[in-house]
């Protein structure tokens, strides 16, 4: 049973750090990894999808990178800004076919000015 | 890009009304949507699957007659709470996915669902 973790659970820092946000999972046959954002009472808002053959993917200040063989993504943030305060997750789809996603515990991200 | 609706966003109701939430792909087809429940500071947990035309294929533990999914056509998935109890309120969120697996899912904004 695939299960994915979050580290750190909660995270604050002061405004312009590049930030690191880790995802780990149990099994490594997936077909993809989608980094999510999620303000408070709102929806998720996808941020970057990575295919398992890819080894990381960019758009604009995020990069996220994976390497599935050991079962790790990461989500780098530059030059981080209070508006991008909110809670991160990572959700990973098997490889065996389904569309499911099994969704991390979540960072909470909070960006002071 | 995709966009998905939900609807309502957010309903208090007495306990033992069924309340029924929507779920609509607004600028794409959907061939599959999923249903969420989320509490308070905890991730996503999924309900179930919707595929269009057939019936949801649920997660373990989640109760089928509890928790009613329809999925009519290709834009429009329902979520019914039936005889709806406090321990039911919680954050209810949809997404939708193109049948194609290399398209990321889309998700609505959620229905905040209290139950008094």
């Amino acid at each position: 049973k695939q299960e994915v973790t979050q580290i750190p659970a909660a995270l604050s820092v002061p405004e312009g750090e590049n930030l690191v946000l880790n995802c780990s999972f149990t099994d490594s046959a997936i077909y993809n990894l989608q980094w999510f954002r999620q303000d408070p009472g709102k929806g998720l808002t996808s941020l970057l999808l990575i295919q398992s053959s890819q080894r990381e993917q960019t758009s604009g200040r995020l990069n996220a990178s994976l390497d599935k063989s050991s079962g790790r993504s990461t989500l780098y943030i530059a030059a981080s800004q209070p508006g991008d305060s909110a809670t991160y997750l990572c959700a990973v789809r098997g490889a065996s076919g389904t569309y499911k996603y099994i969704f991390g515990t979540g960072t909470r991200l909070k960006v002071l000015a | 890009g995709a966009v998905v609706s939900q609807h309502p966003s957010w309903v208090i109701c007495k306990s033992g009304t069924s309340v029924k939430i929507e779920c609509r792909s607004l600028d794409f087809q959907a061939t599959t949507m999923f249903w969420y429940r989320q509490f308070p500071k905890q991730s996503l947990m999924l309900m179930a699957t919707s595929n269009e035309g057939s019936k949801a294929t649920y997660e373990q533990g989640v109760e089928k007659d509890k928790f009613l999914i329809n999925h009519a056509s290709l834009t429009l998935s329902t979520l019914t709470v039936t005889s709806a109890h406090p321990e039911d309120s919680s954050f209810y969120i949809c997404s939708a996915a193109i049948r194609d697996g290399n398209q990321p899912q889309h998700f609505g904004d959620g229905t905040r669902l209290s139950i008094l």
